[in-house]
């Protein structure tokens, strides 16, 4: 099975802030996408984003972007202007490896204040 | 967009009871996966299914989980005899194409409480 190392277990941000999530990984892939899963409290994985590494260019969508730095393996998640609907988990998933589907990460726990 | 759907929603069962999970996969796709999340815990997978056989499955897969997809629209994950530390939510997932290079479409989950 392939690592996933998501650093913060916590977060906590002002509503409208802008916050950012880190997860490095480990893969013996080439060509491969890699995705942020939301959990929030309905406990549903809801897909937030997904790269592909081999487009250099970041994946964006609406407030939602990534920095992937496919070098350094590492594959952090940018939220603008957050909003009290982004509280929830927020896995980081590279490819597993094989017919596994997915590798999630520990997760971090996103709260956005009012 | 289409889903995956899981029943029950919950289920609550004694231990050493078998139970029985069902999830209705999108229906052009291929590939099904289980994974279980343990409250407070990452989602771990458990097994993927292609072609009416198991692809591989990880170490909690034992001998008391099994498979099958009976009919060619559900797919079933079965707990022979289970253990409180079998509670966790089970998520049922597909996707068209398998592994690494396409997203998978999760269904709600079920939650198994075991007493």
């Amino acid at each position: 099975a392939q690592t996933v190392t998501q650093s913060q277990p916590e977060m906590s941000v002002q509503e409208a802030e802008t916050v950012t999530l880190s997860c490095t990984y480990d893969t013996s892939e080439n060509n491969y996408y890699l995705f942020w899963y939301k959990q929030p409290p309905s406990r549903q994985m809801i897909l937030v984003i997904r790269q592909e590494a081999y487009k250099q260019q970041n994946a964006t969508e609406n407030r939602f972007s990534v920095n992937f730095q496919k070098a350094a393996k590492s594959f952090s998640l940018k939220i603008s202007d957050s909003q009290l609907g982004d509280t929830a988990m927020y896995f980081c998933a590279p490819p597993g490896g094989g017919a596994d589907g997915l590798t999630f990460g520990k997760g971090t726990h996103l709260i956005i204040q009012p | 967009e289409p889903e995956v759907t899981q029943t029950p929603s919950h289920q609550v069962t004694q231990m050493g009871q078998e139970v029985i999970l069902r999830c209705v996969p999108i229906s052009n796709h291929l590939y099904f996966y289980w994974y279980r999340q343990i409250l407070g815990q990452k989602v771990e997978f458990l097994v993927s299914f292609y072609n009416n056989e198991i692809s591989e499955k990880s170490e909690i897969f034992d001998d008391q989980f099994s498979v099958e997809r009976p009919d060619g629209s559900n797919f079933t994950l079965k707990i022979r005899s289970t253990k409180l530390e079998d509670s966790a939510m089970y998520f049922c997932a597909s996707n068209e194409e398998g592994f690494a290079n396409e997203k998978l479409f999760f269904g709600s989950g079920t939650q198994l409480s075991v007493l």
